[in-house]
């Protein structure tokens, strides 16, 4: 099946720093989910985005689908920012979203 | 528009036990599931639904049943709870193509002793 890798498992930062979290996928997709999972465990729909570039306030993401790969930016970081970001990708004929291991980002005040 | 909305929210069952967690959808989505996610790992699905009437396994669907006699429910059993069930549930629904947005209810926490 595809296999999903993210980058990096952790990251810490200060309050207002910039991040880049990378997604890297080993096969075509058509679906590219970014969530963000808040420490009271809600998973929270970021961004759709199997190709091109997003943008949400503080946040956007592009997805490069001919080199299988997905950033998501966050700029001016805040302390609500923190928790685990999830890259999810699915491929044609296959229902399931399959999962990378996440980010684990903590803002510090 | 609640969206995807799950119960129970918490429960713990004694191993054997049996129980059903529900999930329930207002968005008229063809499309739900069942993943579970453990401790320090993405999430896998159990079982899904591609409309009314029809389930289908996923990639770890041993140990549970489903069944989607209406569109905007799909229901998530356990027969003889096993420790080794112990997880998160979470229910996503997404509708038809071609977008194929999934979107996630709160989730369940099962503790089995």
């Amino acid at each position: 099946g595809i296999q999903v890798e993210q980058s990096p498992p952790d990251l810490i930062l200060q309050e207002g720093a910039n991040s880049t979290l990378r997604c890297n996928f080993s096969d075509s997709v058509n679906n590219l989910q970014w969530f963000h999972q808040n420490p009271w465990g809600q998973l929270i729909n970021l961004f759709y985005i199997p190709s091109g570039t997003k943008q949400n306030g503080r946040l956007s993401a592009t997805t490069v689908a001919t080199e299988r790969y997905s950033l998501l930016y966050i700029s001016s970081s805040q302390t609500t920012d923190s928790g685990v970001y999830f890259c999810a990708v699915s491929n044609f004929g296959n229902e399931k979203l399959t999962f990378g291991t996440g980010t684990r980002l903590t803002i510090i005040p | 528009n609640a969206g995807v909305t799950q119960t129970p929210k918490f429960r713990v069952l004694k191993t054997g036990q049996s129980m059903t967690l529900l999930c329930a959808q207002d968005m008229n989505h063809e499309y739900m599931y069942w993943y579970r996610q453990d401790p320090g790992m993405g999430l896998r699905l159990i079982h899904y639904s591609v409309g009314e009437g029809t389930t289908a396994k996923g990639e770890v669907p041993d140990g549970y049943n489903v069944s989607r006699l209406k569109k905007q429910n799909f229901l998530l059993g356990l027969e003889s709870a096993a420790p080794s069930q112990t997880s998160v549930y979470f229910c996503a629904s997404r509708p038809g193509t071609p977008k194929n947005e999934q979107f996630f209810g709160p989730g369940t926490r099962l503790t089995v002793l």
